[in-house]
């Protein structure tokens, strides 16, 4: 089974509207750590937000914040007043805590159109 | 935040040839790097994971007399792809993260490969 299924291949947003990217996720270990990344074309990766299998409260940086569904293995992103400069592929990854390794999903191409 | 210098950024080369592939840990130790090969419109493949000190672990599918991968010290990583050819190009990036479920990779920039 996929460890990180992200279901939206392409998304398109108006400039200063929210857009939500999905992501679910498969673990059975109860200590887990759920990641954002951005990669621009020019390929680099941008760590965007952190959320813990613990955690309480939803994680926020800036205009990015993380829906966390624990019962529903899912987390995620929600970009609120999306920016031209938001256009770029988001990656949603989990880190359990008993391997040192990162599962990615497929990704989401986001367009942020003016 | 924990900074990882890859380099080189793009390179291009005739079939057949060797070409190396580092990564370095700026400000701080890493004993392991992780390997990840990407193409075109798709998700990061982990190729294998280097351990400082000791043999790599590669993930299954993934040819080690092909991409040879040493750590020799605690700041540097490299990848050789050897005799290389047309598929494998790729874009190749390294990345390290501390040990924890809630750590992050902090990766290098990338490597554009081009085989000719």
């Amino acid at each position: 089974a996929q460890k990180i299924t992200q279901t939206q291949p392409g998304m398109f947003v108006q400039e200063k509207e929210a857009v939500t990217l999905d992501c679910t996720y498969d673990t059975s270990d109860p200590s887990y750590g759920l990641f954002w990344y951005k990669q621009p074309s020019s390929g680099e990766m941008i760590f965007l937000i952190y959320q813990g299998s613990y955690d309480q409260q939803n994680a926020t940086e800036g205009r990015y914040s993380l829906n966390f569904q624990k019962a529903r293995k899912s987390a995620n992103l929600v970009i609120s007043a999306s920016q031209l400069g938001d256009s770029a592929m988001y990656f949603c990854a989990m880190r359990e805590s008993g391997f040192n390794k990162f599962y990615f999903g497929s990704g989401t191409k986001l367009n942020v159109k003016p | 935040g924990a900074v990882v210098s890859q380099h080189p950024s793009r390179v291009i080369c005739k079939s057949g040839t060797s070409v190396k592939i580092e990564c370095r840990s700026l400000d701080f130790q890493a004993t392991t790097m992780f390997w990840y090969r990407q193409f075109p419109k798709q998700s990061l493949m982990l190729m294998a994971t280097s351990n400082e000190g000791s043999k790599a672990t590669y993930e299954q599918g993934v040819e080690k007399d092909k991409f040879l991968i040493n750590h020799a010290s605690l700041t540097l990583s490299t990848l050789t792809v050897t005799s290389a050819h047309p598929e494998d190009s790729s874009f190749y990036i390294c990345s390290h993260a501390p040990l924890g479920a809630g750590q992050p990779q902090h990766f290098g920039d990338g490597t554009r490969l081009s085989i000719l």
